[in-house]
């Protein structure tokens, strides 16, 4: 069966560093698109960017002010997503999903379980 | 442009046959024709259930089916359920924003 696991809850400082995990298993990790989705608790559904692990070609939403960076270690069937400096407007849950179809037809088919990230001072 | 604009809210009483908008634009749904569908269940991981306009996922009641015309796709849920009470998101690539974009989201509530 297809799993996406994610790392666990985080609290943090505004500046601070912070990695989030989403690991794979049951399936070819390496060959299959992941992407991470935004939701600030209470609002709705926001698409980040995607990985492509195989090659770690990384696609970035172009509605995102990106300071934040995608990457992924297909050796471990793990892909991350990375702040090098937080702010508070990061505090949202965080999905990994599993990109399935073709470009501009992609869909998520299987869903990490989610990271919580609290930035506060 | 904007992202997909979704009713904020639809009810219905068990049984009854709910639809759902999801008005895109002439750079998004009107153009390509292709959207997907997502369900949120209260405090759970958002999960496919519709792909590529009508496809449903293993799993996914018939009661679920999707369509789209134009500029817009709409998800219908017949024989509403007390379990079919969560948050519906459209889906679908805007190529003004070269982005892919998540409707606003809709709360369906069983009466």
């Amino acid at each position: 069966e297809v799993h996406l696991v994610q790392s666990g809850a985080a609290v943090r400082e505004p500046g601070e560093f912070l990695q989030i995990s989403c690991k794979g298993s049951g399936y070819s990790f390496s060959f299959f698109r992941v992407g991470w989705v935004r939701q600030v608790a209470g609002k709705g559904l926001e698409w980040m960017g995607f990985i492509y692990p195989d090659d770690a070609t990384v696609t970035y939403s172009p509605s995102f002010q990106s300071h934040f960076s995608i990457s992924a270690d297909k050796s471990i069937s793990t892909a991350y997503l990375q702040w090098r400096s937080l702010k508070a407007s990061d505090t949202a849950v965080y999905y990994c999903a599993r990109l399935r179809g073709d470009r501009f037809r992609f869909y998520l088919d299987v869903w990490g379980n989610g990271t919580t990230v609290t930035v506060f001072s | 442009q904007s992202v997909p604009t979704q009713p904020p809210s639809v009810s219905g009483a068990p049984g009854q046959r709910v639809t759902i908008s999801c008005s895109g634009s002439t750079s998004d749904i009107g153009t390509l024709r292709h959207v997907n569908w997502y369900q949120q269940l209260p405090g759970r991981v958002p999960k496919l259930l519709i792909f590529d306009n009508d496809q449903r996922p293993s799993g996914v009641p018939v009661r679920f089916s999707a369509s789209n015309s134009g500029t817009s796709a709409s998800l219908a849920i017949s024989g509403l359920q007390a379990e079919d009470e969560a948050d519906y998101f459209c889906q679908s690539y805007d190529y003004s924003l070269r982005d892919y974009v998540f409707g606003t989201g809709t709360r369906v509530t069983v009466l």
